[in-house]
C-alpha cells in the first residue's frame, strides 16, 4: 500500500538555525499539507499546497516558514531561524482530489 | 473559541463494550474527518464524511449536518482500539482539529 514518508524521524537543532523537513507524498496525489503538534496539544494546520503554490496557510505559517516541491516527488518545509516554540511533531499529509488525507509518520523537531 | 469540540476527553471501557465519541462544530464544513492517533504518534484517517453514515469493520461514523454534530461508534471494543480519536472539520483546503478523545480499552 502506498504511504507518505518523512525524513528525518527526529531532528535536534539549536535556536536560530535553519531546518528543512522532508516529505515524499503518495505519487498520484495532488494536494499536500503540513501540520504540527506541540507535545500534549492538538494538531494544528500550517499550510496546504496545490499546483505548485500555497493554497491556504494559517497564522502560524509566518515569514519564517516556507514550503517547496523541488522535484516531482519531494515536498519540504523550511524553518529559517528556529525558535524554542517551534519544537513539535511535524506531520506531512497528501490527498487526491476530495479524498481523505494520508499522513506521514511525522518528524519530531527539538529546538535547544 | 475552538471550532471543534469533542466529548468525552477521556474514556475507559471494558473489552466488548460499545463506545461512542461525540464531535460538535460551530461553522460550516465541506467534510468531517475522524482520525486515529496511535501512542507512537502516527495518524491514520478513519472516515471522511459529508452526510449520513459510513461503516468500516467495527467502526461506524455518523453526521448530522443540520445539528453540526458527528459521532464515532466502536462496536465490540478491543484493547487494540486504545488510541486517541480525533475529529477534524474540513473547510477549504485545511483541517481544523479537535483536541481528541483518549480511549483506553481494558481486557
Amino acid at each position: 500500500e502506498p504511504e507518505v514518508t518523512q525524513t528525518p524521524s527526529h531532528q535536534v537543532t539549536q535556536m536560530g538555525q535553519e531546518v528543512i523537513l522532508r516529505c515524499v507524498p503518495i505519487s498520484n496525489h495532488l494536494y499536500f499539507y503540513w501540520y504540527r503538534q506541540i507535545l500534549g496539544q492538538k494538531v494544528e494546520f500550517l499550510v496546504s499546497f496545490y499546483n505548485n503554490e500555497i493554497s491556504e496557510k494559517s497564522e502560524i505559517f509566518d515569514d519564517q516558514f516556507s514550503v517547496e516541491r523541488p522535484d516531482g516527488s519531494n515536498f519540504t518545509l523550511k524553518i529559517r531561524s528556529t525558535k524554542l516554540e517551534d519544537s513539535a511533531m511535524y506531520f506531512c499529509a497528501s490527498s487526491a482530489v476530495a479524498y481523505e488525507q494520508y499522513f506521514g509518520p511525522g518528524t519530531r523537531l527539538t529546538v535547544t | 473559541k475552538n471550532e471543534v469540540e469533542q466529548s468525552p476527553q477521556n474514556l475507559t471501557a471494558q473489552e466488548g463494550e460499545f463506545i461512542t465519541i461525540n464531535c460538535s462544530y460551530s461553522v460550516g464544513i465541506s467534510a468531517l474527518h475522524w482520525l486515529q492517533q496511535h501512542p507512537g504518534g502516527g495518524i491514520v484517517s478513519l472516515f471522511m464524511l459529508s452526510s449520513g453514515k459510513k461503516k468500516h469493520g467495527r467502526l461506524i461514523a455518523t453526521i448530522n449536518i443540520q445539528e453540526k454534530h458527528s459521532s464515532l461508534h466502536i462496536t465490540a471494543s478491543h484493547p487494540r482500539d486504545s488510541a486517541v480519536y480525533i475529529c477534524a472539520r474540513e473547510y477549504g483546503n485545511k483541517l481544523v482539529f479537535g483536541a481528541g478523545t483518549i480511549l483506553r480499552v481494558k481486557s
